[in-house]
């Protein structure tokens, strides 16, 4: 079946520093790619996503390209806020038995951002 | 204004008690599900409906019994509750196509879940 691997947290960077969260991800077909973002006490929240090969995704400062000769989607921001302080979620779609769309979460990185 | 809203954000209850979980989409989505999120954080997909039909039903205790009486509702009915049940529970919701498969998800805010 389908996989996503994450790098293990939590992450702690000072304000301004260079992030990667690495995503490695397992897939018998082609997939599309997400990151999503939990700020503490709510939901999951879409930051960007990738349908095919090479695509990138952007939003809110943070990328992440698709990669299928690495089987990567490794997400990165050149200078990280305070408020970036949050579990991230590496997930991928794809079609599931009967055709429907299923999604397969990674294990979630948690990153602290300190001043 | 709430996409996906979920109630209560809290419930604290006793083993052996029966408890639901109530969900609600207004974005128009016709796939909702439940998610279930451990102390790890770690994120199980537990069912999905789409147009009110079950779709995805995972190894879940058939303690645990979904209902949607529409397309924008999805409830979540738990028996005879145990304490490995105490987690957080996900309400999402996504647009179907039988075209694509990148439809995000939107989730609610969740139901902190504690069996004492």
């Amino acid at each position: 079946g389908n996989s996503v691997t994450q790098m293990e947290g939590p992450v702690t960077l000072s304000e301004e520093a260079f992030l990667t969260i690495n995503c490695t991800y397992t897939a018998t077909g082609y997939p599309s790619l997400f990151w999503y973002v939990q700020y503490p006490g709510e939901g999951l929240q879409l930051l960007l996503k990738a349908t095919k090969a090479d695509d990138k995704g952007s939003n809110k400062g943070f990328e992440a390209t698709y990669r299928k000769e690495t089987t990567s989607f490794h997400l990165e921001k050149g200078s990280v806020q305070v408020s970036d302080s949050a579990v991230y979620f590496c997930a991928l779609s794809d079609r599931g038995s009967g055709g429907y769309q299923k999604v397969t979460f990674g294990t979630g990185t948690k990153l602290q951002v300190i001043p | 204004d709430t996409a996906v809203s979920q109630t209560p954000k809290y419930l604290v209850t006793q083993m052996g008690n029966d408890k639901s979980i109530k969900c609600e989409q207004n974005l128009g989505h016709d796939t909702m599900y439940w998610y279930k999120q451990d102390s790890k954080k770690f994120l199980k997909i537990m069912f999905s409906y789409n147009n009110k039909e079950l779709i995805i039903n995972e190894t879940v205790p058939n303690r645990f019994s979904p209902k949607s009486p529409d397309k924008a509702h999805l409830n979540l009915h738990i028996n005879s509750l145990e304490l490995g049940d105490s987690a957080v529970y996900f309400c999402a919701s996504s647009h179907f196509s039988m075209k694509r498969i990148n439809s995000p998800l939107h989730f609610g805010n969740g139901t902190r879940l504690t069996v004492t």
